[in-house]
């Protein structure tokens, strides 16, 4: 079955500066890849989507990229405020439910 | 109406008791979820119903019960739950199938469950 590994699990950066948070997968039938923000007692929010057919997506100050090929896929997240700090899980999805990554808790330093 | 509501929001039993957990949408999705998440840990799923039938249980002790009665409704029976059962009890729901390609899933706020 499908396994995601995401990387760092924890990071710390400077508010202004970008983080980027770094997710591959195993199955290469995987083709949806969602990212989840998850605040201290809140519930999983969808914050941005990859699909197997793009290789770059961006919202504003968020963007995703995939690399079919090598199986990995990375959340950037430019211009970071306070209120990015939060768990964010990656996922992935092709012929099975979502398989998550283990979370990476991001915190901007003010 | 674009959210998935829970109810309630905390809940906290013993072993003995029975409860429910419940779960509401009406975006029209026909996939609907229940997941378990301990604290610093990613959503654990649990159980999947597809069309209104169960179509995935990830080996889930009978103790927790599923039921979808229609469409929008979700509910999650409890009975003589344990202590490591207390956790975060999230619904989700998406469009079209359990796994479709293009899937989008969208959590409900959860239910924190105690069990004592």
């Amino acid at each position: 079955g499908e396994n995601v590994e995401q990387h760092p699990s924890t990071l710390s950066v400077q508010e202004g500066d970008s983080a980027v948070i770094k997710c591959t997968y195993s199955d290469s039938a995987s083709n949806y890849f969602p990212w989840y923000k998850q605040e201290l007692g809140k519930r999983p929010q969808l914050i941005i989507d990859i699909r197997s057919n793009v290789g770059e997506k961006k919202d504003q100050r968020i963007a995703v990229t995939l690399n079919k090929t090598a199986k990995h896929f990375s959340l950037h997240i430019t211009e970071t405020q306070p209120e990015d700090s939060a768990v964010y899980f990656c996922a992935a999805t092709g012929n099975t439910p979502l398989v998550f990554g283990k979370g990476t808790r991001l915190s901007v330093i003010a | 109406d674009t959210e998935v509501t829970q109810t309630p929001k905390h809940l906290v039993m013993g072993m003995t008791n029975k409860k429910s957990l419940k779960c509401e949408q009406h975006m029209g999705h026909r996939a609907m979820y229940w997941y378990k998440q301990k604290a610093k840990k990613p959503p654990e799923l649990m159980f999947v119903y597809s069309y209104e039938k169960l179509s995935i249980n990830e080996s889930v002790p009978s103790r927790f019960s599923p039921e979808c009665p229609n469409s929008s409704l979700l509910n999650l029976h409890l009975h003589a739950l344990q202590p490591e059962d207390s956790a975060l009890y999230l619904c989700a729901s998406s469009h079209q199938s359990a796994w479709s390609t293009y899937n989008e899933q969208f959590f409900g706020p959860g239910t924190r469950l105690t069990v004592l």
